[in-house]
């Protein structure tokens, strides 16, 4: 158990809809990411935020978004949900924003489009 | 942007040998890289991490070699076992973010 929650674990859903994935960070992490993973592919950075703000942007839709509240979880809004949406959504922290911190990943939400 | 190319995409070794995954990465002014493991339907999670100041280290059967003249890293994996069998992530840090290379599966045969 790394100490990182996401919730829900499973979400199925339609197209054309939103979803709100929840996480909560490692106690003492400042610095929460979102990763996409499709089935057989690698890992997709979307966005980090640290301490409340937004701190780097990798591939992350127009339909995405996400934010850190002051308790430090969470949330990513998926909107307008496509097919190709279907995927396994991580979040993961560490205590820093170097880019050199072990981040630990919570266990994933599953996302199946319909 | 900086990258990390990751090879082999897929492996198969058979149990009790050795394996080896290598990658490059393109910013010079990088210094960490981890390895992550992923077991099927699982987080990933860190094996091992090196920083530029160390060319090698070792934890038990696994190992990181580090040349930052060429830019490359490799992750060794002596006498595999059946629960080495995952997919293998490395990274390297670039401008305060990890930048992921695609991944190697590695398959251990029996």
């Amino acid at each position: 158990d790394s100490g990182v929650t996401q919730t829900p674990k499973h979400l199925i859903t339609a197209t054309g809809q939103r979803v709100t994935l929840r996480c909560s960070p490692r106690s003492g992490d400042l610095s929460v990411y979102w990763y996409q993973q499709s089935l057989d592919q690698g890992l997709q950075f979307l966005i980090q935020y640290y301490n409340g703000e937004e701190r780097a942007k990798g591939n992350i839709l127009e339909r995405f978004s996400a934010q850190q509240f002051p308790d430090l979880h969470s949330e990513l809004n998926l909107s307008s949900l496509e097919l190709g949406d279907s995927a396994l959504y991580f979040c993961a922290s560490s205590v820093g924003t170097s880019g050199r911190e072990t981040q630990y990943f919570g266990p994933g939400t599953r996302l199946l489009v319909l | 942007g900086e990258n990390v190319e990751q090879h082999p995409s897929t492996l198969s070794v058979q149990e009790g040998d050795s394996a080896v995954i290598k990658c490059t990465y393109s910013d010079s002014a990088s210094n960490y890289f981890p390895w992550y493991k992923q077991e099927l339907g699982k987080r990933p999670q860190l094996i091992i991490d090196i920083r530029s100041n160390v060319g090698e280290k070792k934890d038990q059967r696994i190992a990181v070699t580090l040349n930052k003249t060429a830019k490359h890293f490799s992750l060794h994996i002596t006498e595999t076992q059946p629960e080495d069998s995952a997919v293998y992530f490395c990274a390297a840090d670039s401008n305060y973010q990890l930048i992921w290379g695609a991944g190697t599966k590695l398959i251990i045969k029996p």
